[in-house]
């Protein structure tokens, strides 16, 4: 079966911009996870969907925002981007949440100008 | 609060020789401890997990072993190869909400010298 497809794989924007980022979970999975992860800071959790609502929500600002959509997909936006924000946005799908298995997209490389 | 420890943050093994990663975890309610490995500009992928009803889980040259009274598990490699080189991180299920989460332990670069 098809994996879990992030879109899109580069980004590069402009400070104070927003972006929004795609997550095509495996289907039959429901929950949807976003995690940042930058150099030496490992995997930060950024929040968690199942079944079209927020179950989980990491401790980042306001700016960081998500959605699933009836069909499992995802979207996370960040809003007025900073410099900071410039990471590897992976999401990752499993069939109920903490207790399974996570499968990892590729991720989106976003870079911050 | 919700925390996984990991360590060391690097490691370096000569080929041949065995590899240790220990991780903490805080919440005593934890059930589910996965171990996740990223090799370079690549997605993370499951490599072993154990539930905390098994105290050892073994696959092939891998192990986990899960010490629930001290709330540490550790991930043995051996026989180590170069294609063992990456990046490991552990991960406990937290309670969080009324639903389990997975929090990720800070990762560990596993550098196998041939």
């Amino acid at each position: 079966k098809a994996g879990v497809t992030q879109t899109p794989r580069y980004l590069i924007k402009t400070r104070g911009q927003q972006v929004t980022l795609s997550c095509s979970p495996i289907s039959g999975h429901r929950s949807v996870s976003w995690y940042q992860q930058t150099p030496g800071q490992g995997l930060q959790f950024l929040f968690e969907y199942f079944s079209e609502t927020q179950r989980n929500k990491g401790n980042f600002p306001g700016r960081f925002s998500g959605r699933q959509f009836s069909n499992s997909r995802s979207e996370m936006n960040v809003s007025t981007l900073e410099l900071g924000d410039s990471a590897l946005y992976l999401c990752a799908s499993s069939f109920d949440g903490g207790n399974t298995e996570a499968f990892f997209g590729q991720g989106t490389r976003l870079t911050v100008v | 609060g919700e925390n996984v420890e990991q360590h060391p943050s690097t490691l370096s093994v000569q080929e041949g020789d065995s590899a240790v990663i220990k991780c903490t975890y805080s919440d005593s309610a934890s059930n589910y401890f996965p171990w996740y490995k990223q090799e370079l500009g690549k997605r993370p992928q499951l490599i072993i997990d154990i539930r905390s009803n098994v105290g050892e889980k073994k696959d092939q040259r891998i192990a986990v072993t899960l010490n629930k009274t001290a709330k540490h598990f550790s991930l043995h490699i051996t026989e180590t190869q170069p294609e063992d080189s990456a990046v490991y991180f552990c991960a406990a299920s937290i309670r969080s909400g009324g639903y389990q989460k997975v929090t990720f332990g800070i990762g560990t670069k596993l550098q196998v010298i041939p």
